[in-house]
């Protein structure tokens, strides 16, 4: 089965910073690679498909980048809505999620 | 505007039975593939099962297979998902999700519209 690893696991930002995540697959899953935001008590809200397709509605200060085995989610400005645990899940074959990376206020 | 609602969910004991169901509304149901996702609590999110748009076709994670069944009535616009053998391990909020394609996980296919879950505590 494919591995899915996001790093970091945590990180503590302030309004306004550039936000990066990353999420490793375990082989090469070309582009096939989707990026959902989680706030608590809440479900998940797709952000990004096929790596860098931005769902629609959702602002432009997301954005997805990478392929092969090696991808990115990048917050441009955080905004205070944007603090929540943030999830990859690749589509290459059945769904599996990385572990999440929650983006707490510094 | 797409909308689901998940119930059913309730304490249950282990070794015991439920039947969740996931009411679907404000798009063509029978023209999407559905699945059922689980997240336990304070954890991650696991894929359980998936459905083609017809019922026809079924996919199911290995921790689940054997005792989950999912299934659909397009009459209904409602899936479903029946849940027996549970074990502890199976305690989560069980979310259903809308797939992006009719075909069950096939091309660049995503989860584009969750509903709001329902909880499965399974305990003695």
């Amino acid at each position: 089965d494919i591995q899915m690893t996001q790093s970091p696991s945590s990180l503590s930002a302030s309004v306004g910073d550039r936000v990066t995540i990353t999420c490793r697959a375990s082989q090469s899953i070309s582009s096939y690679l989707n990026w959902y935001q989680q706030k608590p008590g809440k479900a998940p809200k797709l952000l990004i498909y096929a790596a860098s397709s931005l769902q629609s509605g959702v602002p432009s200060r997301f954005s997805g980048s990478g392929s092969g085995t090696d991808f990115t989610l990048t917050i441009s400005s955080l905004q205070p809505e944007d603090f929540a645990t943030y999830y990859c899940q690749q589509s290459y074959s059945a769904p599996i999620f990385g572990g999440g990376t929650k983006v707490e206020i510094k | 505007e797409v909308q689901l609602v998940e119930s059913g969910g309730g304490l249950v004991q282990p070794g015991g039975s439920l039947r969740l169901s996931c009411a679907a509304s404000g798009f063509t149901f029978s023209s999407y593939a559905m699945s059922w996702v689980r997240q336990a609590p304070g954890k991650g999110l696991e894929w359980v099962s998936a459905i083609s748009g017809s019922g026809g076709s079924t996919y199911y994670a290995d921790s689940v297979k054997g005792r989950f069944t999912i299934s659909r009535d397009n009459s209904k616009n409602t899936l479903y998902l029946q849940m027996n053998s549970l074990r502890a391990d199976d305690t989560a909020v069980y979310y259903c999700a809308k797939e992006s394609g009719y075909d069950i996980l096939t091309g660049y296919y995503r989860f584009d519209y969750w509903g709001q879950g329902t909880l499965v505590p399974v305990s003695s």
